[in-house]
């Protein structure tokens, strides 16, 4: 079946220190979306890519789609406390006619002050 | 304040009761999702009802059974649960599935679960 895998699945860094977390899928994807969970909390929608080797940026995050569609990234230049959460790739698949979206592992991201 | 509404936002229930979770939209989405969510896991995907139908079950056992009585309302009934399907249960909403790219998902807050 389809897998997302993401690396590191913890990250600590010291506030002011940038943060990358890198998603991998098993098989190629039409699109791939990042969403942020804080703790507690639920998944919220950060971005959308869609084709091959775009880059998008919001602020300080800026978000990468691989050349074969198959991976991504995320990068937080000089992170802050509000950074703090789980940030979860999720790949689109398409199954018999419907689309879905499988997450990735994720990666927790702890903001030292 | 999110716009997809989830209740109960706690629930506690025995091995042989029967409960619902109960989520609602008005953002005329036409496609509903649940979700299930350990502790420090991903959210992995259970049902989607597409314009009020079944479209997908991820091999789902059939202790959930879903339900979508209208476009703003789904069901998530649960019977004769079993302890490891404790877990917070997402409900998530989107434009229809069948355009690639067009899906982004707005998530309830979730109903927390726990079986004894």
């Amino acid at each position: 079946g389809q897998q997302v895998m993401q690396i590191p699945q913890y990250q600590h860094v010291q506030e002011g220190e940038d943060f990358t977390t890198y998603c991998n899928s098993s098989t190629t994807l039409s699109n791939i979306q990042w969403y942020k969970q804080r703790p507690g909390g639920h998944p919220v929608f950060l971005i959308q890519l869609v084709k091959s080797g775009e880059v998008k940026k919001q602020k300080r995050l800026t978000f990468q789609f691989g050349e074969a569609k198959k991976n991504s990234s995320l990068h937080i230049t000089a992170t802050q406390t509000t950074d703090v959460g789980t940030y979860f790739c999720a790949g689109e698949h398409r199954d018999s006619g419907t689309y879905k979206y499988i997450f990735g592992t994720g990666t927790r991201l702890k903001v030292l002050a | 304040d999110t716009e997809v509404t989830q209740t109960p936002k706690h629930l506690v229930m025995g091995m042989t009761n029967k409960k619902s979770l109960k989520c609602e939209q008005h953002m005329g989405h036409r496609a509903m999702y649940w979700y299930k969510q350990k502790a420090k896991k991903p959210p992995e995907l259970m049902f989607v009802y597409s314009y009020e139908k079944l479209s997908i079950n991820e091999s789902v056992p059939s202790r959930f059974s879903p339900e979508c009585p209208n476009s703003s309302l789904l069901n998530l009934h649960l019977h004769a649960l079993q302890p490891e399907d404790s877990a917070l249960y997402l409900c998530a909403s989107s434009r229809p599935t069948t355009v690639a790219g067009a899906n982004v998902l707005t998530f309830g807050a979730g109903s927390r679960l726990t079986v004894l």
